[in-house]
């Protein structure tokens, strides 16, 4: 039992790039989060989902675009990287009944 | 607006004493989690307190919560070196997608 994956572990970009981050969870579970965290901060929430096919904004959604096709993933896109994304992105899910978020491992994203 | 705000951000601490971490939030939330995070890794469930006058305990870690007051805290008895790490308090949001909106964290170190 995995949990919650993410995909890649670090990538370093260029300004202007594009990229895709992937999160995988085998808990069936209905919802699930993208949150960001910066030097000093605590979790931010990107965008997030409360079933297969939706998708809400959360926080600081600007810049980002997420899919939930499969009810088992999550991805995060952004279009055309900027320097300001420079952050370690965590993916969570929960269950619809219970309150406890269970984290990925963090994607450590540089833009150059 | 501060949302969720915690004291102190940095704690450094002697093994064997006590201390508290303060968690005022200002939302009319029920429901307040703590997490756990070591260097470089994700977060780690550590509480979730669902109710006015909530107490949980684990170990030497402590946590309650007035929703009254919009106060948590969680108290650290007789502090060991291995619980050195960052904590974050976070409520969740009012509406069903049970948003978690974070403090910045209290860096805790305890020294032998």
């Amino acid at each position: 039992n995995a949990g919650v994956t993410q995909t890649p572990k670090f990538r370093v970009l260029k300004t202007g790039q594009s990229m895709t981050l992937l999160c995988a969870q085998d808990m069936n579970h209905e919802y699930m989060y993208w949150y960001r965290q910066d030097p000093g901060m605590g979790l931010r929430l990107i965008h997030y989902s409360v079933g297969e096919g939706t998708t809400a904004k959360g926080e600081v959604p600007d810049g980002y675009n997420v899919s939930r096709l499969k009810k088992q993933n999550f991805l995060l896109g952004l279009e055309s990287a900027a320097p300001s994304q420079t952050s370690v992105y965590f993916c969570a899910s929960r269950w619809t009944s219970a309150n406890i978020q269970y984290f990925g491992a963090g994607t450590r994203l540089s833009v150059l | 607006e501060l949302k969720v705000e915690q004291n102190p951000l940095f704690l450094s601490m002697q093994e064997g004493k006590n201390y508290t971490i303060y968690c005022n939030y200002s939302t009319t939330s029920d429901r307040l989690y703590w997490y756990r995070q070591d260097p470089g890794k994700s977060l780690e469930s550590l509480f979730v307190l669902l109710s006015n006058g909530a107490v949980k305990q684990e170990g030497r870690l402590m946590a309650s919560l007035d929703t009254k007051a919009r106060l948590s805290t969680l108290h650290i008895t007789a502090a060991v070196h291995d619980l050195s790490a960052t904590y974050f308090c976070a409520y969740g949001e009012r509406g069903g997608s049970e948003k978690l909106v974070f403090g910045k964290g209290t860096k805790l170190t305890v020294n032998p």
